[in-house]
């Protein structure tokens, strides 16, 4: 059983569209996260949700919008999709907020065309 | 903010030899994890090292932590060429919310 799955695994768009990634963790964790990882690797934080809660939200685009329907799911909607939004983008999950071991998602690798 | 940096940025070496990186980070921590990530996958957790701890071993893996000089090393012994893939470093970040990334190292074990 996959702890953290994350759909689609590859998306390729045109700019200007608006797409979804999803994202569902079986681990009964309380808390999630979104990171995007640029072509050379370099991992950052976009949001981290605690029981449905927002907890972090870096300086990311309001275009970039996070929804976590309970607190198994993350899902992370994208509107006006731009060339600067392609990456891979990848759902982890923790048991509880802050320090603690992060278990990760296969990733989504997003192109926009 | 980055909190992290990994050193070398690339490795390359041969089945069964040793690896060493090193990860250097700015402000006190209470812990500092290893992940690795192989090529199109996600991160994987490998070990995570207490602040009270000075080394930690985990199969062929050994890190060290040293607080004084906010630096740890992570060695992979008898490498293998399935070790292959980049290795980062995680620290808590200020207020620890969550884990702040380094940007890794790469790591090439040829056959």
């Amino acid at each position: 059983d996959t702890a953290v799955s994350q759909t689609p695994k590859y998306l390729v768009t045109q700019m200007g569209n608006d797409k979804s990634i999803k994202c569902e963790q079986n681990l009964g964790h309380d808390t999630m996260y979104w990171y995007k990882q640029d072509s050379k690797k370099f991992l950052k934080i976009m949001f981290s949700y605690n029981n449905k809660e927002l907890i972090i939200n870096e300086t990311v685009p309001n275009r970039f919008s996070p929804k976590s329907p309970d607190k198994a799911h993350l899902n992370l909607h994208i509107n006006s999709l731009e060339l600067g939004d392609s990456a891979v983008y990848f759902c982890a999950s923790s048991q509880r907020q802050g320090e603690y071991e992060q278990f990760f998602g296969p990733g989504t690798r997003l192109t926009v065309l | 903010s980055q909190q992290g940096e990994e050193d070398p940025q690339a490795l390359s070496i041969q089945e069964g030899e040793n690896a060493t990186m090193n990860c250097s980070y700015k402000t006190s921590i209470n812990n500092l994890q290893w992940y690795r990530q192989n090529s199109g996958r996600g991160l994987v957790h490998l070990i995570l090292i207490r602040s009270n701890e000075r080394e930690k071993h985990s199969g062929r893996l050994r890190v060290t932590l040293d607080t004084s000089k906010k630096s740890s090393s992570l060695l992979i012994t008898a490498s293998r060429a399935a070790d292959t893939a980049s290795y980062f470093c995680a620290t808590p970040r200020s207020g620890y919310s969550t884990l702040t990334f380094g940007k890794g190292t790469m790591l090439l074990v040829s056959p």
